[in-house]
């Protein structure tokens, strides 16, 4: 069965330092993965998807993402942090086995200090 | 405008009462979804259907039902509510075909007193 695992929970940063949110994935095919938002009190938005091809995905409001096959990762990054990211982040993969269904990871909340 | 919706925002209500949960989306989308993320948690799909007339439950067991009699249109059900059902429920199409990116709606709150 597929499985999604961001390791960090919360994570606090500076606004205009860099982020990185880890996420990791266990299928033994290459996935579908993808990065989604929420706001507090709001529903997920897409930040970013990966379905094949280049390795690095941009996607909106400035994030980009990477995939790894080696290390079975799609970390989510961005370069310069706004007080407006602060949200919850999940990461998500879908399989053709599971019939496209998507599972979630438990999340990343961040929050940002002026 | 393509949207999808979900009504009520938040719902407050006493213990054995039936309650329904709006969802409708205007993308014309065939797949719709029924999630549950309680606060600070990730989401656990609870019901789907990839089409009219076609609902499955999810990988989370619950107790509500939904029905799918118009593509645009999937209420979720919960015949006798329980405090154990407070949590927010998320509401997602995606289309047909491999590429399952879903959209959501504002989702609905439930607190069960």
């Amino acid at each position: 069965a597929q499985s999604v695992t961001q390791p960090d929970i919360h994570i606090t940063v500076s606004e205009g330092a860099s982020l990185e949110l880890r996420c990791n994935y266990s299928y033994g095919a290459t996935p579908y993965l993808f990065w989604y938002v929420q706001s507090p009190g709001q529903g997920l938005q897409l930040l970013l998807k990966y379905f094949s091809g280049d390795t690095l995905v941009q996607g909106i409001k400035g994030f980009e993402a990477e995939f790894k096959r080696s290390q079975s990762s799609f970390n989510l990054r961005k370069p310069s942090v706004h007080w407006s990211d602060a949200a919850e982040y999940f990461c998500a993969v879908a399989t053709k086995a599971a019939g496209n269904k998507l599972t979630f990871g438990g999340g990343t909340r961040v929050l940002v200090k002026p | 405008e393509a949207d999808i919706y979900q009504t009520p925002r938040y719902l407050v209500i006493g213990t054995g009462k039936k309650i329904t949960l709006e969802c409708s989306q205007t993308m014309g989308h065939d797949k719709m979804y029924w999630y549950q993320q309680d606060p600070g948690m990730e989401l656990h799909l609870i019901h789907y259907s990839y089409g009219v007339n076609s609902t499955e439950k999810g990988d989370l067991s619950s107790e509500s039902t939904v029905s799918r009699i118009r593509t645009e249109h999937f209420p979720l059900t919960l015949e006798s509510a329980r405090p154990s059902h407070t949590s927010q429920y998320l509401c997602a199409s995606s289309e047909q075909g491999p590429y399952n990116e879903q959209f959501f709606g504002p989702g609905t709150r439930l607190t069960v007193l």
